[in-house]
């Protein structure tokens, strides 16, 4: 099956930086998502992205389809960042979604 | 707007006791899935629904069974709980798009199932 990988797998940030998280993937796919799952584990919906580029406030991601790849940014970080985000990917008959291994995400004050 | 609800969000049970999931959605999806997360890990595929009276097995379905006997619910069983089920469970919906595939999921709040 299709292999979806993340780096990095830590980050620690101290509040107001910049991040960039990167999700590999090993076959072609037809949709990604990008999720954020807060301390008290739910599952955010952030993007919807099989390929280009969108932003929703401090938040952007980039999917380049082609070369297997998404970046999630993150700019201005606060607190509430904290968390871990996964990338997701539709495969296998485009009815399976394959979650990746997720960056765990600490922002300090 | 409830979205995906699973009922119940937190059961205990012992080894060899039998329990259902229930997994609801009003967003008229046709696509359901459920997932399993183990500490420190990711989401795992268990079984998946394409419609209703349809169902297929993910990464990890051993131990389990499900059901989609209506096009709203789906359900995930544990008939005989042995302590590496363990988890929390999350059961997604989406949308079939026009090419077939999978649309945006949605998750409900997850089912913390602990199995002594």
């Amino acid at each position: 099956g299709i292999q979806v990988e993340q780096s990095p797998p830590d980050l620690i940030l101290q509040e107001g930086a910049n991040s960039t998280l990167r999700c590999n993937f090993s076959d072609s796919v037809n949709n990604l998502q990008w999720f954020h799952q807060n301390p008290w584990g739910q599952l955010i919906n952030l993007f919807y992205i099989p390929s280009g580029t969108k932003q929703n406030g401090r938040l952007s991601a980039t999917t380049v389809a082609t070369e297997r790849y998404s970046l999630l940014y993150i700019s201005s970080s606060q607190t509430t960042d904290s968390g871990v985000y996964f990338c997701a990917v539709l495969s296998g008959g485009y009815q399976k979604v394959t979650f990746g291994t997720g960056t765990k995400l600490q922002v300090i004050p | 707007n409830a979205g995906v609800t699973q009922t119940p969000k937190f059961r205990v049970l012992k080894t060899g006791q039998s329990m259902t999931l229930l997994c609801a959605q009003d967003m008229n999806h046709e696509y359901m899935y459920w997932y399993r997360q183990d500490p420190g890990m990711g989401l795992r595929l268990i079984h998946y629904s394409v419609g209703e009276g349809t169902t297929a097995k993910g990464e990890v379905p051993d131990g389990y069974n499900v059901s989609r006997l209506k096009k709203q619910n789906f359900l995930l069983g544990l008939e005989s709980a042995a302590p590496s089920q363990t988890s929390v469970y999350f059961c997604a919906s989406s949308r079939r798009t026009d090419s077939e595939g999978a649309g945006e999921l949605f998750f409900g709040e997850g089912s913390r199932l602990t199995v002594l």
